[in-house]
């Protein structure tokens, strides 16, 4: 079974141009979400969805982050402007909706730099 | 709000020593709770998870842990260390009805020959 796809893999640009990471949830999981990892702050879940709704965006750290979920099989992270301090890897991860013993499966990461 | 506290960001190993693995949880319900695996430049891996329905759990790759509701624990163990073990470990907590989960701040093991 295909698990969680992300891509990009890698993504290199310079600072104030946007960026787009894209994400491809397990067929049939209903909750999506969108974390951040890095060596000062360790993993930090930026935005979760139920049913393609953002439920909680407590964690997205400003304005200039956005995420969508147009359909249950699709979600972008989208970061405009880019800035250095956004370099991180992001990881998506999608589980079933029942209950919240579900383990929640996760993609390989975007690694970002932001020049 | 539910944490973890996972003790030591690094711990070291002989292949074929016991890991032992720390962690610790708040909640002020009972709590599920999981321990993931990370490899260098993947995702992170479910290793186990409890539920309430044991308080010994066994996961892939020969590793247990157990729920001691009265110390508040959820230790990570394995008898005998590969050097494939070599990895870094996540604790992680959920509410009860919540899909949301806090992870703790990791824990690389480190495999010597």
């Amino acid at each position: 079974d295909a698990g969680v796809i992300q891509s990009p893999r890698h993504e290199v640009t310079e600072m104030g141009q946007e960026v787009t990471l894209r994400c491809k949830p397990i067929s049939g999981h209903d909750y999506l979400f969108w974390y951040r990892q890095t060596m000062m702050r360790g993993l930090e879940l930026l935005i979760y969805f139920n049913n393609n709704v953002p439920i909680d965006d407590s964690g997205m750290p400003e304005d200039r982050f956005s995420a969508k979920m147009p359909n249950a099989s699709f979600s972008t992270l989208k970061i405009q402007p880019s800035e250095p301090r956004d370099s991180a890897v992001y990881f998506c991860a999608s589980s079933l909706a029942q209950g919240s013993n579900q383990p929640q499966h996760f993609g390989d990461g975007t690694r970002l730099s932001i020049l | 709000a539910q944490s973890v506290t996972q003790l030591g960001s690094h711990v070291s190993v002989s292949e074929g020593a016991l890991v032992l693995l720390r962690c610790n949880y708040s909640s002020s319900v009972p709590p599920y709770l999981f321990w993931y695996v990370q490899y260098p430049n993947q995702g992170l891996q479910l290793l186990l998870k409890y539920t309430s329905a044991a308080t010994l759990v066994k996961g892939i790759n020969g590793f247990e842990a157990e729920f001691k509701k009265s110390e508040t624990s959820f230790h990570l163990t394995k008898p005998s260390a590969h050097m494939s073990d070599a990895a870094e470990y996540f604790c992680a907590v959920s509410d009860t009805g919540f899909q949301k989960l806090v992870f703790g701040t990791g824990t690389r093991l480190l495999v010597s020959p």
